[in-house]
């Protein structure tokens, strides 16, 4: 089955750490997104990438970093400069000009 | 540019009843525009879809929206809704490359 995933689904990180959230997908999309979801403010784009070695920055990149080596594949890692890390995570993908195919999401809080 | 509004942050209804999600876009380019649906602590899923032709959407789950260009909408509806229904909802617009989402509507469906 066609589809995208996220791993893990919940993830807790202490204070001064760098996590690493997985994002792969088999729909042989180019383009590929991470967002962040608080309660009550949507969905907020941190990074995208739109083919492999490119990625720009979205509205809220500051303390995340992502990587595009493989097509399949879009790794977000939230850095200790990341203030308030603690929030809902979405990866997403899709073909030029259509719909984003979303992944379950990836929950992380801050001990 | 583009943007997003959807006008209701929560909408109660009872179960049965119709419902309709208002939301307006703007935007410089010809639109795509989708809505979503998200159960908690899941990812988004594509409700249905308007990228050109009949202004009437129909979607999944028996949803529907209406593209309304001099009025920049695309309300969704449902004639009757069901228990199952409660989620919260994303309206998005892609004039551009990068699609750019409403803050969200809860539906809240009470038996």
């Amino acid at each position: 089955d066609g589809g995208i995933t996220q791993s893990p689904k919940y993830l807790f990180r202490k204070e001064g750490q760098n996590v690493t959230l997985s994002c792969e997908q088999n729909l042989n999309h180019d383009a590929m997104y991470w967002y962040r979801q608080d309660p009550g403010q949507g969905l907020r784009l941190i990074y995208y990438s739109q083919i492999v070695n490119d990625f720009q920055k979205g509205d809220i990149a500051e303390g995340y970093s992502v990587s595009r080596e493989k097509k399949e594949s879009f790794p977000l890692t939230v850095t200790s400069a990341q203030k308030n890390p603690t929030a809902f995570y979405l990866c997403a993908s899709s073909a030029q000009g259509n719909e984003q195919f979303f992944g379950p999401g990836t929950r992380l809080t801050v001990l | 540019a583009q943007s997003v509004t959807q006008l209701d942050s929560q909408v109660p209804v009872f179960e049965e009843a119709p419902v309709e999600l208002r939301c307006n876009y703007s935007s410089s380019v010809s639109v795509y525009l989708f809505w979503y649906v998200q159960y908690p602590n899941q990812g988004l899923q594509l409700l249905l879809k308007y990228l050109s032709g009949s202004t009437l959407v129909k979607g999944i789950n028996g949803f529907e929206a209406e593209f309304n260009k001099s009025q920049t909408s695309f309300h969704l509806r449902k004639p009757s809704v069901h228990i199952s229904d409660t989620a919260e909802y994303f309206c998005a617009v892609a004039g551009s490359y990068i699609p750019t989402f409403g803050r969200g509507t809860s539906l809240i469906v009470h038996p």
